[in-house]
């Protein structure tokens, strides 16, 4: 069975600091792939990142990075340069096949992050 | 571009009520699924269908029914609702592992 684990219960930023944002994953599967979503206030659910089991390289996009350290398991998102509007929650998720193929996510139960101006 | 439309957005349920969700997605995803959220507990997957005319059960399954009507519609049924299923429900559709989600359907049941 699958699991993702966010235990952080809330972050606080400064505004244009770093944060990161952890996630751990326990999976008997060599092909899989990780997903962050952002959940703001008005609720929808906003694909930020995603990284495969298979990439050698950290997957990043514009000021979000993904630190994936395949051998502990883990999967943290980096936002650099935070700004006000990224306060929100933010869902760790795990697909269980690499390609994708009618694979089910199963999210963790996500961590709220505030900014502070 | 619509994405994955889910209907009604809010709805307010008696218990022993029934009422059914809609979502449908305009992308030509093969795959559907329905979750919901509840404070603290993340999206739990209540039931998907990996392609036309499948369904499987998810997590939280107990209490709803799922109809796959065609490629592009995946209703979610609660049959009697009950106070325990007070929650935000997503739809969400997924092809070559790129997947999109409704805005939501908030539910009370009182």
């Amino acid at each position: 069975a699958q699991k993702i684990t966010q235990t952080q219960p809330g972050m606080f930023v400064q505004e244009k600091e770093a944060v990161t944002l952890d996630c751990t994953y326990d999976t008997s599967d060599q092909s899989y792939g990780l997903f962050w979503y952002k959940q703001p206030s008005s609720g929808e659910m906003i694909f930020l990142i995603y990284q495969g089991s298979y990439d050698e390289q950290n997957a990043t996009e514009g000021r979000y990075s993904l630190n994936f350290q395949k051998a502990r398991k883990s999967a943290n998102l980096v936002i650099s340069a935070s700004q006000l509007g990224d306060s929100a929650m933010y869902f760790c998720a795990m697909r269980e096949s690499y390609t994708g193929a009618n694979s089910k996510l199963t999210f963790g139960k996500g961590i709220t992050l505030s900014v502070r101006p | 571009n619509a994405g994955v439309t889910q209907t009604p957005k809010f709805q307010v349920l008696k218990t022993g009520q029934s009422m059914t969700l809609q979502c449908a997605q305009d992308m030509n995803h093969n795959s559907m699924y329905w979750y919901r959220q509840d404070p603290g507990m993340g999206l739990r997957l209540i039931y998907y269908s990996a392609s036309e005319g499948t369904t499987d059960k998810g997590e939280v399954p107990n209490g709803y029914n799922v109809s796959r009507l065609n490629k592009r519609e995946f209703s979610l049924r609660l049959e009697s609702a009950a106070p325990s299923q007070t929650s935000v429900y997503f739809c969400a559709s997924s092809r070559q592992g790129g997947y999109t989600f409704g805005s939501g359907t908030r539910l009370t049941v009182v």
